[in-house]
């Protein structure tokens, strides 16, 4: 079946350092959402994708979205406290309404 | 304040003892949709629903029922709890207006933390 694979799984970084997580889908995505999960929260909107090879800054997070449509990648410069959390890629699959997440990256941010 | 609001927030039940979570939104979202979370599978859809009456299956609708009789509810039933039923449960809402920008997010409730025992 259709999956999202995520890398990594888990990142532990020190603060001040960088973060990239991978976003890799068995099948094209119409668009590409980016969501973060604080610990005991809920998966919360950052970002979405919607053309082949776009690329969108927020302050110190970039988001790139693959020229075929199938991968992702989130990066965050210069870590801090608060980034700390899960992130999931996200998006229906091309011509349905059904929804594929990412297995997630479990981001800490050491002091 | 646009939220979605689920219900119960935890439950601990016995295996065979119908449930139901109520999911409610109040931004007149058309699509809505459920997903469980568990460790190193991040979220998966459940059942969705894109309007009153419409309902279809996500990836994991095994063990679930699904109704849209309003457009502000949907709730999920677990007409026989069975312990690998026991899971974080997500209900979200989305506007539905197709690409355009900001149109397709989804908005989660706080989750429900459901175990079988």
């Amino acid at each position: 079946g259709q999956q999202v694979m995520q890398i990594p799984q888990y990142q532990h970084v020190q603060e001040g350092e960088d973060f990239t997580t991978y976003c890799n889908s068995s099948t094209t995505l119409s668009n590409i959402q980016w969501y973060k999960q604080r610990p005991g929260g809920h998966p919360v909107f950052l970002i979405q994708l919607v053309k082949s090879g776009e690329v969108k800054k927020q302050k110190r997070l970039t988001f790139q979205f693959g020229e075929a449509k199938k991968n992702s990648s989130l990066h965050i410069t210069a870590t801090q406290t608060t980034d700390v959390g899960t992130y999931f890629c996200a998006g229906p699959t091309s011509g349905t309404y059904k929804y594929i997440f990412g297995t997630g990256t479990r981001l800490k941010v050491l002091a | 304040e646009a939220q979605v609001t689920q219900n119960p927030r935890y439950l601990i039940t016995v295996t065979g003892k119908k449930l139901t979570v109520t999911c409610s939104q109040n931004m007149n979202h058309e699509y809505m949709s459920w997903y469980r979370q568990d460790p190193g599978l991040g979220l998966r859809q459940i059942y969705y629903s894109m309007n009153v009456e419409v309902t279809d299956k996500g990836d994991v609708p095994e063990g679930y029922k699904v109704s849209r009789k309003e457009k502000r509810n949907f709730p999920l039933i677990l007409e026989s709890p069975s312990p690998n039923q026991t899971s974080l449960y997500f209900c979200a809402s989305r506007e539905d207006r197709g690409g355009r920008y900001g149109a397709n997010v989804l908005t989660f409730g706080a989750g429900s933390r459901l175990t079988v025992l």
